[in-house]
């Protein structure tokens, strides 16, 4: 079945530094893949989204390119904010699942004044 | 402002006991979904619903009901027969729910605790 593997966390980082989150997937077909954010307490908010090969996403100075030579879609940004620190979650989606989506575990960021 | 309303925020359960959490949508979105979220780890499948008056098991199901009478609404029961349901609980939607490039919405989650 489908699954999707993120690097564990939880990860600290210092404000301005450079954040990568790693995540690698496995499916059937071609799956659309996102990256979701969720603040404490709250629910999964999109962060982006790339639905074909190559395609890059980006939103907010994140960004994450489909690589389906790797099965890849790792998220970047290049000078991390304390806003930034959240759990984000990679997640891929396949229509002829029934339109079910597949999480990641999640990866918890801190980012540190 | 169009969103996905979940109530309530906390709730306990006490042995034996069934309880409804509550999901509204406005967004007149086709697809529903139940996830249920551990600390540590990712979202799980609980139900999902492409259309009123049908809904699938997701994989896990297990100890747990849903209706879908109507579009805007889609009601999770956790009952007795689950054994472990101290989770935080999110509800989802998508417009079209079979498009592979529909993202999900998230309604703010209801955490369950038991007494």
């Amino acid at each position: 079945g489908d699954s999707v593997t993120q690097m564990e966390g939880p990860v600290t980082l210092s404000e301005e530094a450079f954040l990568t989150i790693n995540c690698t997937y496995t499916a059937t077909g071609y799956p659309s893949l996102f990256w979701y954010v969720q603040y404490p307490g709250e629910g999964l908010q999109l962060l982006l989204k790339a639905t074909k090969a190559d395609d890059k996403g980006s939103n907010k100075g994140f960004e994450a390119t489909y690589r389906k030579e790797t099965t890849s879609f790792h998220l970047e940004k290049g000078s991390v904010q304390v806003s930034d620190s959240a759990v984000y979650f990679c997640a891929l989606r396949r229509g002829t699942n029934a339109g079910k989506s597949t999480f990641g575990d999640g990866t918890t960021l801190t980012v540190k004044p | 402002d169009g969103g996905i309303t979940q109530s309530p925020k906390y709730l306990f359960r006490k042995e034996g006991q069934n309880v409804t959490l509550s999901c509204e949508q406005n967004l007149n979105h086709d697809a529903m979904y139940w996830y249920r979220q551990d600390p540590g780890q990712g979202l799980r499948l609980i139900y999902y619903s492409q259309i009123v008056n049908d809904f699938q098991k997701g994989d896990i199901a297990e100890g747990y009901s849903v209706s879908r009478e109507k579009k805007e609404s889609f009601p999770l029961t956790v009952t007795s027969a689950q054994k472990n349901p101290t989770a935080f609980y999110l509800c989802a939607s998508t417009d079209r729910g079979l498009a592979t490039n529909e993202k999900l919405f998230f309604g703010s989650g209801t955490q369950l605790s038991v007494l």
